[in-house]
């Protein structure tokens, strides 16, 4: 079946503008994570959506940075007034449920903000 | 077509037991490797690996790349329960993930 799909794969923005990440999860899985991976970094985690609770915003480096699930699928994370340091490949995973600890992760975006 | 196999994909132990984890590559223009420990939330980075043959020790954990043979192993002696989780080994320049190994390790 299909996989988690991110989109755009590679974005270049310009700093001081917004950009917005799209995540696609697997069907029916009701957890899904953003993660960014800076160079030479180890994966940092951003947020977490858990079915219908309130999401873990704790990694959320700054307010300049939110996310949304809509209807419990489709996830969008938004970066306002990207600065340089913003710029990561940006990975979006998923998994079917509370009692499995396997993610399945998305291609990624890449952001250059320049 | 890029790819990143782990084995075994589970193993069960006892507390003491020492365990090898396996991660195999093949990935246009590599950079690095890297395992994570997952448990619940987000997996924790364990080691980045960019020179073959130089081992990374952090406590019981230690790991070693073979650029020759595109591999890696994670080690980890004496385990522990605490050292169950999902266990993987990620490939850059894509940052390409393997399945993972599940390790449950028993009292």
């Amino acid at each position: 079946g299909a996989g988690v799909s991110q989109s755009p794969s590679n974005k270049v923005t310009e700093k001081g503008k917004d950009v917005e990440l799209r995540c696609d999860p697997i069907s029916g899985h009701t957890a899904l994570y953003w993660y960014r991976q800076s160079l030479g970094q180890g994966l940092e985690f951003l947020i977490y959506f858990q079915g219908n609770s309130a999401p873990d915003k704790s990694g959320l480096p700054s307010d300049r940075f939110s996310a949304e699930r809509t209807g419990g699928s489709v996830s969008t994370l938004t970066i306002q007034r990207t600065q340089q340091e913003d710029s990561a490949v940006y990975l979006c995973a998923s998994r079917p449920n509370t009692g499995s600890y396997e993610q399945y992760f998305g291609p990624g975006t890449r952001l250059t903000v320049t | 077509e890029d790819k990143v196999v782990q084995s075994p994909l589970s193993l069960v132990v006892h507390e003491g037991d020492t365990v090898t984890l396996n991660c195999s590559y093949e990935v246009t223009n590599f950079r690095s490797l890297l395992w994570y420990k997952q448990e619940k939330k987000a997996p924790t980075f364990l080691f980045m690996l960019t020179s073959s043959g130089i081992e990374k020790k952090s406590g019981r954990l230690s790991s070693i790349l073979d650029k020759k043979e595109l591999s890696s192993i994670l080690n980890i002696t004496a385990t522990q329960t605490g050292d169950s989780a999902i266990y993987l080994c990620a490939v850059r320049n894509d940052m390409r993930f393997g399945a993972g190994t599940r390790l449950t390790v028993k009292p």
